[in-house]
């Protein structure tokens, strides 16, 4: 069965350092999310990609977030630097093109990558 | 504003009896609702949805009820299994333009089951 691939699974760091994460969506998923989830909340969308075109960013903090998916593949989130409650587990999720405002398109998510800033 | 409720951070039921999980929206501007489940380090998978079109849906041991009036919806498992054990997360489907498949999720109910 297909999956979403992320790496890595934990990371710690310090602050003011930077850190990187890596997604490779499931084949063929035009749709690309990354999201940031807090202990005890749900997921929250940080940045939305269609291809390699960004769709939505306004809830990533581009003062020290970056996200890019050049080749409308796999796709890197950055943060430079990273303070102490960037802590949370990073979620990627990929859903096929988007077609009819009632297709059901599902997202699948990753494994997510656990951050811990010290 | 917290669009997507989940009241109840937890719940504990036996084994073989059903569990209720409960979500409540403050937008009415949806299309879909969506219920996922997370084990501890492993991703949020899905679970099942419901169209705002219906009211109810089934899958197996899971149903779905959507209330409008109430704004409210509930996942019923039925019988509940140990297996069962993980966060269950209500989402809403709804935004704008290409941005309309954005999730927006409560912020889960831990359901426990005990065999």
């Amino acid at each position: 069965e297909a999956e979403v691939a992320q790496s890595p699974r934990y990371k710690i760091t310090e602050k003011s350092q930077a850190v990187a994460f890596w997604c490779d969506p499931i084949s063929g998923h035009a749709t690309l999310y990354w999201y940031r989830q807090i202990l005890g909340q749900g997921p929250e969308l940080l940045v939305q990609f269609q291809d390699e075109s960004v769709v939505d960013d306004s809830q990533l903090p581009k003062d020290r977030f970056s996200a890019e998916r050049l080749k409308g593949v796999d796709s890197t989130l950055k943060i430079q630097p990273a303070e102490l409650g960037d802590s949370a587990m990073y979620l990627c999720a990929s859903s096929p093109r988007t077609v009819g405002v009632l297709a059901k398109n599902i997202q699948y998510f990753g494994a997510g990558t656990r951050l811990s800033v010290l | 504003d917290q669009q997507v409720k989940q009241n109840s951070p937890s719940l504990s039921v036996q084994e073989g009896r059903i569990s209720i999980l409960n979500c409540d929206y403050t937008n009415s501007m949806f299309d879909y609702f969506l219920w996922y489940k997370k084990y501890p380090a492993e991703g949020p998978t899905f679970l099942i949805s419901i169209s705002s079109i219906k009211d109810k849906n089934e899958d197996g041991r899971f149903t779905v009820f959507l209330n409008k009036s109430a704004k409210h919806l509930s996942l019923h498992i039925v019988p509940s299994q140990p297996g069962d054990s993980a966060v269950y997360f209500c989402a809403k489907r709804g935004g704008r333009g290409a941005g309309s498949y954005q999730l927006t999720f409560g912020k889960g109910t831990k359901l426990s089951v005990i065999p």
